[in-house]
């Protein structure tokens, strides 16, 4: 059904550690956004890249950081982790603009303890 | 970017009857999303209707938007246990691509 994967899917890490999140986007798609969605919540927008550069963020902290890569496949990296950042998190692609709608992975279930 | 509030937040229904969820905003949009997430799952684009547009269907999904009153539904109609799942409206008011859901609306389909 999706065309964009990511990995882990699930992920169990210590309260101060740092984690690294990756997507690989569907093809011939160039833009990428991570989401965060707690547990009964919306999905909350981290961030957004767009030909390797950041192209909007969301109300996150700067130990939130991306990249994306020249192939537009990403990464989502947290620093310092703190207990509150157990959470879903999501990455989706597009064309830029989202005329055509954007295709979701699954998902990276972390829990920090 | 503007969030979209979904109501109700939770729906409860037989299966085949229809199903409406109802979503609000507060500024001026170019489009407006809905999208379907199962349990822990990632969302799926269901439909995008543009403000130019009253109504929209795909298969048995129905969505309307009325710009005048800042609202969006969501008819499903004949619905089927596999609808279960929380349904989110993103509104689109540039070409940010920048989505700001709601708390969606949980459906359940009780067969």
């Amino acid at each position: 059904e999706t065309g964009v994967t990511q990995s882990p899917t699930h992920l169990i890490k210590t309260r101060g550690q740092q984690v690294t999140l990756r997507c690989s986007s569907q093809s011939g798609h160039n833009t990428v956004s991570w989401y965060q969605q707690a547990l009964g919540q919306g999905p909350q927008f981290i961030f957004q890249y767009y030909r390797e550069e950041e192209n909007g963020r969301g109300n996150f902290p700067p130990r939130f950081s991306g990249l994306q890569f020249p192939n537009y496949s990403s990464e989502l990296n947290v620093n310092a982790l703190e207990l509150d950042d157990s959470a879903l998190y999501l990455c989706a692609s597009s064309l830029v603009g989202p005329e055509g709608g954007y295709t979701f992975g699954s998902g990276t279930r972390l829990t920090v303890v | 970017s503007q969030q979209g509030e979904e109501d109700p937040q939770a729906l409860s229904i037989q299966e085949g009857e229809n199903a409406t969820m109802n979503c609000s905003y507060k500024t001026s949009i170019n489009n407006l999303q809905w999208y379907r997430q199962n349990s822990g799952r990632g969302l799926v684009h269901l439909i995008l209707i543009r403000s130019n547009e009253r109504e929209k269907h795909s298969g048995r999904l129905r969505v309307t938007l009325d710009t005048s009153k800042k609202s969006s539904s969501l008819l499903i109609t004949a619905s089927r246990a596999a609808d279960t799942a929380s349904y989110f409206c993103a509104p689109g008011s540039g070409n940010t691509g920048k989505l700001i859901f709601g708390q969606g609306t949980t459906l359940q389909v009780k067969p």
